[in-house]
């Protein structure tokens, strides 16, 4: 079946702009998971969803970042004024949520951002 | 805050020879430890987990151990081939007021030489 999609795939911006990147999580998961990954570094956790639930906003580095997500489906991150340390790869994640807590995330190819 | 450190972040081997990762997670409430391959210009994908009541767990060519007393764990791939090439994350996540968080250690580099 298909995977975690996330578009666009890449995206170059200019400082201050603002962009928006898309993740399609799989079909049925509830969860879902939005990463920054800068070169060479592991993976920062930025926002959590779980169905109707509050979502998790911990990761968030700035009020300049948020996320949307409609139901259990699709999911935006919309980052405002674009500055060059926001250059990173974007990775999305979803999973199913299990009672034991032991829950697979299936990643997206992940939405690669240059900020000029 | 909690933190999940993984070393080395570089390794070169020999084809055929092992590889061992090691990863150290600071939260003692932390019960799934999973392990994920990334190939250049792919998303991670989960090669093998573990949980907080197994010692050891193995598929194929590739192991994973925990100690839980020293908040330890670490992958061992065998016989290793080309195509193991790749970086390596290690997690640990536990549930928090109803999120499953993953603290993701900083990848290890994984050359395999021909």
């Amino acid at each position: 079946g298909a995977g975690v999609s996330q578009s666009p795939s890449n995206k170059v911006t200019e400082k201050g702009k603002d962009v928006e990147l898309r993740c399609d999580p799989i079909s049925g998961h509830t969860a879902l998971y939005w990463y920054r990954q800068r070169l060479g570094q592991g993976l920062e956790f930025l926002i959590y969803f779980q169905g109707n639930s509050a979502p998790d906003k911990s990761g968030l580095p700035s009020d300049r970042f948020s996320a949307e997500r409609t139901g259990e489906s699709v999911s935006t991150l919309t980052i405002q004024r674009t500055q060059q340390e926001d250059s990173a790869v974007y990775l999305c994640a979803s999973s199913l949520v299990l009672l034991a807590g032991y829950n697979e995330q299936f990643f997206g190819p992940g939405t690669r951002l240059t900020v000029l | 805050g909690e933190n999940v450190e993984q070393h080395p972040s570089t390794l070169s081997v020999q084809e055929g020879d092992s590889a061992v990762i090691k990863c150290t997670y600071s939260d003692s409430a932390s019960n799934y430890f999973p392990w994920y391959k990334q190939e250049l210009g792919k998303g991670p994908q989960l090669i093998i987990d573990i949980r907080s009541n197994v010692g050891e767990k193995k598929d194929q060519r590739i192991a994973v151990t925990l100690n839980k007393t020293a908040k330890h764990f670490s992958l061992h791939i065998t016989e290793t081939q080309p195509e193991d090439s790749a970086v390596y994350f290690c997690a640990a996540s536990k549930r928090t007021s109803g999120t499953y968080k993953y603290i993701f250690g900083t990848g290890t580099r994984l050359k395999v030489l021909a």
